[in-house]
């Protein structure tokens, strides 16, 4: 059965870096698209960035204007996990981030396999 | 980017009363429709994709419908576990994904 359990988080200060990891079970990260969502307190929820599948050509990564340029999203394929590396973070970055599997259905696009989510606060 | 909007963003209703929630998105967008629903302290959960499809393992008494930009998702009678916040959401085919603002939904 497919399985997200993410690791990483924590407190650190305005402008630092800070990785997050999720670990997959009971399917190959290669073989699907990879998101990462959040939720600052008392917030909805937000999409943050999503790695592809590998494909032909690489796998191709988008993100959300909020973080494009200070976070990168990346796949261990050895290891079965995705990554979230957070650099030059800001207080607006708190939040509750979570992984989560894409699941392909012709031209739609859901989340169909959650982690269990890991709080980043950043404060001085 | 897609706009979406979500009304109403909180209702109260009793048990067994049925609850609709529209979805309202911006032309440039998918035309896909996705709903999640979101308990505190759990990772959300998927409940319709592709507008009207029910998740496998996911009550009857859950539906969505709607085409264009304009969609609706029901409960036809609300149990206690109910109790959530609902996002709709979507992506451009620029692949830009976008949740709406939610629905907060209590017991009265």
């Amino acid at each position: 059965q497919a399985h997200l359990v993410q690791s990483g988080g924590g407190v650190v200060q305005p402008g630092r870096s800070l990785r997050l990891s999720c670990a997959a079970s009971g399917f190959s990260l290669r073989t699907a698209a990879m998101h990462w969502v959040r939720q600052a307190p008392g917030k909805g929820l937000e999409w943050v960035a999503v790695m592809s599948a590998l494909l032909h050509d690489g796998s191709y990564k988008y993100y959300a204007d909020s973080v494009k340029g200070r976070f990168t999203v990346s796949r261990d394929d050895s290891k079965n996990t995705l990554d979230l590396q957070m650099n030059s973070l800001r207080a607006e970055d708190t939040a509750l981030y979570y992984c989560a599997r894409d699941r392909k259905v012709g031209d739609n696009d859901a989340f169909d396999i959650w982690g269990q989510g890991t709080m980043v606060t950043v404060s001085s | 980017d897609i706009q979406m909007t979500q009304s109403p963003s909180s209702l109260s209703a009793s048990v067994g009363e049925r609850v609709t929630i529209t979805c309202q998105a911006s032309p440039d967008s998918s035309h896909y429709l996705n709903w999640y629903q979101h308990k505190p302290g759990k990772a959300p959960k998927l409940l319709i994709y592709d507008v009207s499809n029910l998740e496998s393992g996911v009550p009857s008494r859950f539906s969505g419908s709607g085409s264009g930009t304009d969609f609706t998702f029901t409960i036809s009678s609300l149990q206690p576990e109910d109790v959530a916040t609902y996002y709709c959401q979507q992506h451009d085919y620029l692949l830009r994904f976008t949740f709406g603002p939610g629905t907060k939904v209590d017991l009265k």
